[in-house]
This record gives structure tokens, C-alpha cells and sequence, in this order.
């Protein structure tokens, strides 16, 4: 089946911070790839996404690109702000499908 | 625009009541989906729909039901709630996977 493993939470990181969250996946076919992010209180947001192998995601300062040989989408922001405190979920679809599967979610708190 | 509407926000349930969870969306989306949230279980698909008069089970739809009679609208029914349905539960509707799906605001639900 499919399923996505992320980091572990929760993270703290120092404003400025460089930030990483890890993400891999196991598909049984060829998979688009997400991360979503969960402000307080509030529903999930489409942070960016990637639908092939070597494409680039990016969106508010985050980065993250599909890679198939490792099959990892890893999140990365160069310089964290308070205001990127958040869950943020990886996720996967495959085309015909139609159905996300999640990763279980990464807290991240940033301290001024 | 607005989007995803799930209605009501907040509701408490007595054990064996039922009630109906509503999700509406204005953006003429084929594909619906339902999730709910539980603390380090990311987010799990009850049901999905892939246009009017289609649904089918995701990874947990037991004690749920749910019924598409228009491309707007897809509610959730809780047939007899049970102190294990206490969740958030979020509605997401997308024109193809590809594009990520967008998600409404949530209801919190408890079950006492």
C-alpha cells in the first residue's frame, strides 16, 4: 500500500533557523507529492507540491523536490520566522486515485 | 469564494445520537473526500467521492455514512456517535489530485 513517514516531532527552532522536515514515501505507483500546513485552530492550507521526479515545490520561503531514487520530498526553509509555527503535514496521491495519504504530522515551533 | 464549507464548527453528541456533519463546496470540484484528525495519527480518509452519485470507503468508515446527490455538496452521517468518534473532521474537495485538494475549516466533534 501507500503510506508516507515523516519526522518526528515536535520541532523548536530559533528564529532565523535553518528548518528541515524529513519526508519519504512508499507508492506502488508513480505519486504527485504535497505538504500542507495547519495553522492554529484552522484547517489545512496546500503549502506546495511537486509532480515529478526533480520538480521543485515552492511557496512562502519553503522548498522541497520529489526525489525518486530516495523516495523523498523533504522540507526545507532557509530562515524560519515565528509566524512558520505550525503543523506540517507531507502527503501523496497517486494519478486515478484521487486519494491523499497523509504522513502523521510535524510540529514546529519557532521561539523569538 | 468560499471555498470548502463545513458546518457547524463545534458540537457535542450524547453517546447513540446521530447527526449529519455538512460539507459544501462552490468551486465545481469532481472529487470529495473526508478525514479525521486524532493527535499523532496525522489525517485518516473515512469516505470519498468521485463525482455526483459515486462514494467509497477509506481507511476508517466504520459507524459512518455518506451519500453525493450534487457535485456541491457531501455530508457525513454519524449513525450512532460513540466516545471513539471524538475528532476533528475535515472535508476537502479537488478538481484532480494533481492540484492538491482544498480543505474546509473543520468541526470539532466530542462525544461524551
Amino acid at each position: 500500500g501507500n503510506s508516507v513517514t515523516q519526522m518526528e516531532g515536535p520541532v523548536t527552532l530559533s528564529e532565523e533557523a535553518f528548518l528541515t522536515i524529513n519526508c519519504t514515501y512508499t507508492a506502488t505507483g508513480y505519486p504527485s507529492l504535497f505538504w500542507y500546513v495547519q495553522y492554529p485552530g484552522e484547517g489545512l492550507q496546500l503549502l506546495l507540491k511537486a509532480t515529478k521526479a526533480d520538480d521543485k515545490g515552492s511557496n512562502k520561503g519553503f522548498e522541497a523536490t520529489y526525489r525518486k531514487e530516495t523516495t523523498s520530498f523533504h522540507l526545507e526553509k532557509g530562515s524560519v520566522q515565528v509566524s512558520d509555527s505550525a503543523v506540517y503535514f507531507c502527503a501523496l496521491v497517486l494519478f486515478g486515485n484521487e486519494k491523499l495519504t497523509f504522513g502523521t504530522g510535524t510540529r514546529l515551533t519557532i521561539i523569538p | 469564494n468560499a471555498g470548502v464549507t463545513q458546518t457547524p464548527k463545534f458540537q457535542v453528541l450524547k453517546t447513540g445520537q446521530s447527526m449529519t456533519l455538512q460539507c459544501a463546496q462552490d468551486m465545481n470540484h469532481e472529487y470529495m473526500s473526508w478525514y479525521r484528525q486524532d493527535p499523532g495519527m496525522g489525517l485518516r480518509l473515512i469516505h470519498y467521492s468521485v463525482g455526483a452519485g459515486i462514494t467509497d470507503q477509506g481507511e476508517v468508515p466504520n459507524g459512518y455514512n455518506v451519500s453525493r446527490s450534487t457535485t456541491e455538496d457531501f455530508p457525513l452521517r454519524l449513525l450512532s456517535a460513540a466516545p471513539s468518534q471524538t475528532s476533528v473532521y475535515f472535508c476537502a474537495s479537488s478538481s484532480g489530485g494533481n492540484w492538491g485538494y482544498t480543505f474546509g475549516s473543520g468541526t470539532r466533534l466530542t462525544v461524551v
